[in-house]
């Protein structure tokens, strides 16, 4: 089956523009989740997805992200306006329901300039 | 914050068994341990889970103490390819819920 897909896999945009991130989980897979790496730091949880529905969004650090999930397939997380702080990578993780196992994709890597 | 404490880093002999150790003396009953590994410009990766009982799959084997408070990795003969950073993740028994990734160990496999 395929894997987790990200799109772009790297994104080079200027302070106060917006930037809007792609995730494909595996197909069937209810559970789809959101994490980040900031240079120097862990990474770091985002958001959780069950189906279309947000499930956990505690990790959100500000309002300036918005995630959507599409009728419970691929997700998008949206930044706006982007800021310095926001380059890191993004990587997004699915499950199917119950499963332990989580799915990451390649992420995506954001420079904001 | 991450409920584990892994060495910084660590060198494995090509061939060689690795092991990578983890503390996570708060576990509680109802937690199991993870690894996932994470190999340079990749997406983490899952390698293994247990509860209290040691476990093996094709990738690694997983020894749990009896107390529960710390675990071993052991990758049994490692090779260039398994050059990553390891992720020693302690997480409900709940498989619906995030990660929560500490620094983790960088293995160096040397040839």
């Amino acid at each position: 089956e395929a894997g987790v897909t990200q799109f772009p896999s790297h994104s080079v945009i200027e302070k106060g523009q917006t930037v809007t991130l792609r995730c494909d989980p595996i197909s069937g897979h209810d559970n789809l989740y959101w994490y980040r790496r900031v240079m120097g730091k862990e990474i770091k949880f985002l958001l959780h997805f069950v189906k279309e529905s947000k499930q956990d969004e505690s990790g959100m650090p500000n309002n300036r992200f918005l995630a959507e999930r599409t009728g419970g397939t691929y997700s998008t997380l949206k930044v706006q306006p982007a800021e310095l702080e926001d380059s890191g990578v993004y990587f997004c993780a699915s499950s199917r329901w119950g499963y332990n196992e989580q799915f990451f994709g390649p992420g995506t890597r954001l420079t904001v300039l | 914050d991450a409920k584990t404490t892994q060495p910084p880093s660590m060198d494995c002999a090509e061939g060689r068994a690795a092991n990578l150790p983890c503390n996570h003396s708060t576990i509680s009953g109802n937690e199991y341990v993870y690894w996932y590994r994470q190999i340079h410009s990749q997406g983490p990766q899952y390698i293994i889970h247990g509860l209290k009982n040691n476990e093996t799959n094709e990738m690694a084997s997983l020894i749990i103490t009896e107390d529960r408070k710390s675990s071993t990795l052991i990758l049994p003969h490692a090779t260039l390819r398994d050059t990553a950073v390891y992720y020693c993740i302690v997480r409900s028994m709940d498989g619906n819920t995030p990660l929560v990734f500490g620094k983790g160990t960088r293995l160096s496999v040397i040839a």
